[in-house]
């Protein structure tokens, strides 16, 4: 299949590390967020996701936190292995039920 | 598999063909998205509907698409006229419509106009 985000902001880490991917998301009435997973050639793969009413929620490995004032959304990742290379984004749904998806980070996992 | 199921996964086509992708959703999913992604670029929403009813599109939905979803089921995303531009990866997703539930989506169909 064909690479997807090749000109994306990159972070490399070091296998067994801890990753934090931010986003920065644009509706203050967003109330519901999603951080999601795409492999290349796939399509994006749910991780977790965190409502407007919390600022914290935890997975199994991932971390999400939420920062309403400054509009900010930040994904965790502990003990990052080499399968969790990805492309990494994050969607916000504000006032319809549609998703709105940021950039994206490329997550590279180096032994 | 109980996940959402997208038909064809690739497509090559001249360009002015149409071309018809079809999205099975997961089951008592009523919601059923259509996104397009382009390479560097996250998902771009496209139009969306619940059961049977189409509640939104957007501006990126030129006149040469349609989509239905006859039986509030399966759902079809034609092209006509195809041009280069429409080279893309089609997203679809299903969700259910209480506030807060995940929107989960397929694998994508790729499709590639020359």
């Amino acid at each position: 299949g064909e690479s997807v985000g090749l000109h994306l902001p990159t972070l490399s880490v070091q296998e067994g590390d801890n990753s934090i991917i931010n986003c920065a998301y644009s509706n203050s009435a967003s109330d519901y967020f999603i951080w999601y997973k795409q492999e290349s050639g796939k399509g994006p793969q749910f991780i977790i996701d965190i409502r407007s009413n919390m600022d914290k929620r935890q997975g199994q490995r991932v971390t999400v936190l939420l920062n309403k004032t400054v509009k900010h959304l930040s994904l965790q990742i502990a003990a990052t292995q080499p399968g969790d290379s990805a492309v990494y984004f994050c969607a916000e749904r504000g006032n319809t039920d549609k998703l709105i998806f940021g950039t994206g980070t490329r997550l590279q996992v180096f032994p | 598999d109980t996940g959402v199921s997208q038909d064809p996964r690739h497509k090559i086509t001249k360009r002015g063909q149409n071309v018809t992708f079809r999205c099975d959703p997961i089951s008592e999913h009523n919601r059923l998205y259509w996104y397009r992604q382009t390479l560097g670029q996250g998902p771009e929403f496209l139009t969306y509907f619940q059961n049977e009813a189409q509640l939104e599109k957007s501006r990126l939905l030129s006149d040469r698409f349609s989509a239905e979803r006859p039986k509030g089921s399966f759902s079809t995303l034609e092209i006509q006229r195809t041009e280069q531009g429409d080279s893309a990866m089609y997203l679809c997703a299903s969700s259910w419509s209480q506030t807060g539930n995940t929107i989960y989506f397929g694998e994508g169909s790729w499709l590639t106009v020359v």
